[in-house]
Formats: C-alpha cells, sequence, structure tokens
C-alpha cells in the first residue's frame, strides 16, 4: 500500500531555532495534513492543504503542498519548549482514510 | 466544547479475550474513524463509518476486528480472541461531514494483550 517517508527521524534543538521537516510518497496525494502528537494524547491538526503548491501558515507554523502532489514540507519558526513533540504527515486521497508518516520527533532545548 | 472521548483509556486483557472498545464523536460529526498505533509508529487505517453505514474497513487486520455505529453516533470496536500483537493504541477520529478532509482525534484506547 502506500507509504509516507517523515524525515527527520528526530530532532534536537535549541530554543529559538527554526525547525524544517518533511515527507515523500512514492505516490500523489491531493490532501496533505500535518499533525501533532502528546504523550497519551491523540494527534491535533496543525495545518490542512489542498492544492499542490499552496504554502499555508498557522501562527510559527508554515507546511507547503508539494508541487508534485507526493510530497510536503513543515517549518517551525522560532521554537518554544512547548513545540516538543511527535510531529505526523498524513496524506489523502480522498475524504476518508488517512495515511500517515512514522513522525518525526521534536526535542527543544531549553 | 466537547471532544472526540474514548473508554477505556487503558485496557489489559489476557490473550484469547474478548474487549470492547468505545467512541464518542463531537457531536453532530457525520464520519468516524478507527486507527490503530503501534508504538514508535504513526496511525494506520482501520475503518471508516459515514453515519451508520460502514463505508471502507479495507484495513482491519483480520475477521477477528468488528466495529459498528448502529445509530450513527457512538461506535464501538470490538477484537475477539485478542492475541499479543493487537497490542496498540486504538484511535478515534471524527469528522463534520463525508467531506471533510480533516479528522479530530480522541485520546486513544491503549491495549495490552497479555
Amino acid at each position: 500500500g502506500q507509504q509516507l517517508n517523515q524525515s527527520p527521524q528526530s530532532m534536537f534543538i535549541q530554543e529559538g531555532e527554526d525547525v524544517s521537516m518533511n515527507c515523500t510518497s512514492s505516490s500523489i496525494f491531493n490532501t496533505w495534513l500535518w499533525y501533532k502528537q502528546d504523550p497519551g494524547e491523540g494527534p491535533v491538526l496543525l495545518i490542512a492543504l489542498y492544492k499542490a503548491g499552496e504554502l499555508t501558515s498557522n501562527g510559527r507554523l508554515t507546511a507547503q503542498f508539494g508541487i508534485t502532489r507526493k510530497d510536503s514540507f513543515l517549518n517551525i519558526s522560532a521554537s518554544i519548549p512547548s513545540d516538543v513533540g511527535i510531529y505526523f504527515c498524513a496524506g489523502q486521497l480522498s475524504a476518508g482514510k488517512s495515511t500517515f508518516g512514522d513522525g518525526t520527533t521534536l526535542t527543544v532545548k531549553p | 466544547g466537547a471532544g472526540v472521548s474514548q473508554s477505556p483509556r487503558y485496557k489489559v486483557a489476557k490473550r484469547g479475550q474478548d474487549v470492547a472498545l468505545r467512541c464518542d464523536p463531537i457531536s453532530g460529526h457525520v464520519s468516524l474513524f478507527w486507527y490503530q498505533q503501534a508504538l514508535g509508529q504513526g496511525p494506520e487505517f482501520l475503518t471508516y463509518f459515514q453515519n451508520e453505514a460502514q463505508l471502507d474497513k479495507s484495513g482491519l487486520p483480520s475477521d477477528r476486528f468488528f466495529a459498528e455505529r448502529p445509530e450513527g453516533s457512538v461506535s464501538t470496536l470490538k477484537i475477539q480472541r485478542t492475541q499479543q500483537e493487537d497490542s496498540a493504541v486504538y484511535l478515534c477520529a471524527s469528522s463534520l461531514t463525508g467531506g471533510s478532509y480533516e479528522q479530530y482525534f480522541g485520546p486513544g484506547t491503549r491495549l495490552t494483550v497479555t
């Protein structure tokens, strides 16, 4: 089936630094979503992207839907300690089933 | 407002026992999804309902897994004759309409099979 590759697998950064992570697929998606998951909780939706080439921001977060429809990128600017968590990308062909990557674990050192 | 709730939050079952996991979606949400999340991995799709109709059950790993949503609101995921490989977090998500891509997740039920 479809698989999403997320990289990097983990990141250790200093508070205030910018972060970039990405997600690639061997097949196309029509929608890309980015989630954050804290320990013991379900994923929380951060950003949804609906169109190839689209660039969308949500506060310090910016995500892009790759022009080939096979990739997406998430950037976090000026990281703060509460940004710690696991970030997942997910792709959808149609409303319904989401295919998730295996996550990027972010650690922020104060 | 009230989000998606799941119960129990934790369940320990002996191998061979049956378990039932409950999901209460956000009120008024038409679509409901179940995912399985193994340790260190992303969620994997199990099944999807629109109202009471189960539209996609392609992700259910075996015929021991069964999901229902008889009145189009609360849903139950049942696992019969549990095996150790069923140990995982089971996540439920809901979305407002059948055409909405944005899914809102509950906290999950952590199932441990001993």
